[in-house]
């Protein structure tokens, strides 16, 4: 597609579900990053992807959020027994190259997840 | 450790007005890349320019310029001639190189109003 996609849009839990966002990145995209925004703050990260693998998951909250991109493409975000405290929108983006600090980071319109 | 501040929260200016959004990083790194994103009320994030820490040069794109300034960890962003479309909330980021996975470390926003 011409952009990064999220899907669902919006998403509403209720307190202990599990839950997937899905993250379809630019086509050919190398690197993937997910990001957390809580209402009025900035998005903070989460996860990255270099392909398939994943090599920094040191933002993600708790044991709670797992994420995968199992064919160095697509990528989905999961959160198991979710609580009020998640609540926030998810972003997904994506970069060509697998290095460089000068990359540009595409991000899709995000994921708002609401725990009652 | 990284850091961004951006100490405006909300700005609300009338149309034709010039505005500057102020941004204050914080780094140990040598080589870093600074970037301002918009984020309309749609929620995707649009970046607008990046700039890596050996480039000084102040930068002009149409109303939009970016004063970078190492001597005080500024990067401040100036929109002349607001206009309407303008408002939306706009975020300062900062990318350091020894970073594994070239993480966006952002500033929490300014809320831009542009009033016609």
């Amino acid at each position: 597609g011409a952009g990064v996609s999220q899907s669902p849009r919006y998403k509403v839990a209720k307190r202990g579900q599990d839950v997937a966002l899905r993250c379809d990145p630019i086509s050919g995209h190398v690197s993937l990053f997910w990001y957390q925004q809580a209402l009025g703050q900035g998005p903070e990260f989460l996860t990255y992807f270099q392909n398939e693998a994943q090599l920094d998951k040191s933002g993600l909250p708790s044991d709670r959020f797992f994420a995968e991109r199992p064919e160095g493409s697509v990528s989905t975000l999961k959160i198991q027994r979710t609580q009020q405290e998640d609540s926030a929108v998810y972003l997904c983006a994506s970069s060509p190259r697998t290095s460089g600090g000068q990359n540009i980071q595409y991000f899709g319109a995000g994921t708002r997840l609401s725990v009652l | 450790a990284q850091k961004v501040t951006q100490a405006q929260t909300e700005i609300s200016v009338v149309e034709k007005e010039d505005v500057t959004l102020d941004c204050v990083y914080e780094t140990r790194d040598t080589t870093y890349y600074l970037f301002w994103y918009k984020q309309p009320p749609s929620g995707e994030l649009v970046f607008l320019i990046r700039r890596n820490s050996f480039d000084e040069q102040n930068e002009i794109s149409g109303r939009y310029s970016w004063n970078f300034q190492k001597s005080t960890s500024s990067f401040n962003f100036t929109i002349t001639a607001s206009q309407v479309v303008d408002s939306a909330v706009y975020f300062c980021a900062l990318s350091e190189a020894s970073d594994l996975g070239r993480k966006l470390v952002f500033g929490a926003g300014t809320i831009l109003r542009v009033k016609s």
